[in-house]
């Protein structure tokens, strides 16, 4: 069974502009989550979507955004990067019950 | 989401039990405790959860205390790729809720 699947691995990009992460989740898991880690902050949430709909959200600027496709897959986008934005991007998926995430191998983004 | 408490870091001899405590003194009834770990620049994995009887699967067991205040996660013979850092984390069980990280236990198996 593929587990989440995060894409790319490694970006670097330039302050100013924007980036798009892709998260496909597990077969069958309709929920999916994004986080940010960042060596200062740890691990904080960005936001949560399920059925397409986003249903919880972190404290983050506008910048930050992401919708979930029919198929669940979901993408985020950050937009004018800043380099507070380096951090590594982590995507989340559960069947939507009790259990617990399973998280994929994250994006490292560094914003130079 | 409730807080938890965790100590900053711990040590364990190879082949010991390691035993990782978390305090959670305000958990409500509803909500649930997960245990993750998160090896270097990999994503957090999980390992357990529970709400209120003790749970063991493959890798570990988790033991509530019965007032629900504090668990103790125990990794029955720690080898050196438990080296990691482990999250205690309670959340109400019904998806929709986001998982809040604290700072976790670095816990470090020696051999």
């Amino acid at each position: 069974k593929a587990g989440v699947t995060q894409t790319p691995r490694y970006l670097i990009k330039t302050r100013g502009q924007q980036v798009t992460l892709s998260c496909s989740p597990i077969s069958g898991h309709r929920s999916v989550s994004w986080y940010q880690q960042t060596p200062g902050q740890g691990l904080q949430f960005l936001f949560e979507y399920f059925s397409e709909t986003q249903r919880n959200k972190g404290n983050f600027p506008g910048r930050f955004s992401g919708r979930q496709f029919s198929n669940s897959r979901s993408e985020m986008n950050v937009s004018t990067l800043e380099l507070g934005d380096s951090a590594l991007y982590l995507c989340a998926s559960s069947p939507g019950q009790s259990y617990g995430y399973t998280f994929g191998s994250g994006t490292r983004l560094t914003v130079v | 989401d409730a807080k938890t408490t965790q100590p900053t870091s711990m040590d364990c001899a190879e082949g010991r039990a390691a035993n990782l405590p978390c305090n959670h003194s305000t958990i409500s009834g509803n909500e649930y405790v997960y245990w993750y770990r998160q090896i270097h620049s990999q994503g957090p994995q999980y390992i357990i959860h529970g709400l209120k009887n003790n749970e063991t699967n493959e890798m570990a067991s988790l033991i509530i205390t019965e007032d629900r205040k504090s668990s103790t996660l125990i990794l029955p013979h720690a080898t050196l790729r438990d080296t990691a850092v482990y999250y205690c984390i309670v959340r109400v069980g019904n998806y929709g809720q986001n998982f809040v990280f604290g700072p976790g236990t670095r816990l470090s198996v020696l051999p």
